[in-house]
């Protein structure tokens, strides 16, 4: 079956730049997803990106997709303590009927 | 105003036992989910239901059922409870069944089965 991999902790502090990485194998994926998990909180959907691009910005975030690595990342710039939370990254099959998750990076805000 | 929520939030329960969670969403949406995150925080696909029908039925044994009763609620009933059952489940929406459209989920509900 499809993996996706992710770190399982981050620390930075306030201010500073937090980049998440993901890794998956499906080389056909189409869409590719950054959800963010808070404490006793649902999942949210931050941000995705289509396969067919390189970069993605969305005000403080940057999601970079290397397809060659599927390779994925995201940048969150003056990372603040609210963005102290589980980052999920997922990728949907090229035949939309399976969404892979990771299994999270637990991202740590430091003040 | 809570789009997806789930009940019970915590479940603890014995091995055998046979429980159910209950899942609703006022988001109008047509599609719901039952995703099972394991002790290492993988999120696997239970089951998806499109206007009460079931769509995706992943290989979760026979002692799950979800149940329907209308678009806006989706239930999880588990028979014969075992340890390993233990796990905090998610219910999800989303406005269509394609799985690409953005899923809101409820906050979990964390099963222990001692």
């Amino acid at each position: 079956g499809e993996d996706v991999e992710q770190s399982l902790f981050l620390s930075v502090r306030e201010g500073d730049s937090s980049v998440i990485n993901c890794t998956y194998t499906d080389s056909s994926s189409t869409y590719l997803y950054w959800y963010k998990q808070e404490p006793g909180a649902g999942l949210q959907l931050l941000t995705y990106i289509f396969s067919n691009m390189d970069m993605k910005q969305d005000q403080r975030l940057t999601v970079l997709l290397n397809k060659k690595d599927k390779h994925l990342s995201l940048r969150i710039a003056d990372t603040q303590t609210g963005d102290s939370a589980i980052y999920f990254c997922a990728e949907l099959n090229n035949a939309g009927n399976m969404l892979t998750f990771g299994g999270g990076t637990r991202l740590m805000v430091k003040p | 105003d809570t789009a997806v929520s789930q009940t019970p939030k915590y479940l603890v329960t014995q091995m055998g036992n046979d429980k159910s969670i209950k899942c609703e969403q006022n988001l109008g949406h047509d599609t719901m989910y039952w995703y099972k995150q394991d002790s290492k925080k993988f999120l696997k696909i239970m089951f998806s239901y499109n206007n009460k029908e079931l769509i995706i039925n992943e290989t979760v044994p026979n002692r799950f059922s979800p149940k329907s009763p209308d678009k806006a609620h989706l239930n999880l009933h588990i028979n014969s409870l075992e340890l390993g059952d233990s796990a905090v489940y998610f219910c999800a929406s989303s406005q269509d069944r394609a799985l690409s459209y953005e899923q809101y989920f409820g906050p979990g509900t964390r099963l222990t089965v001692t």
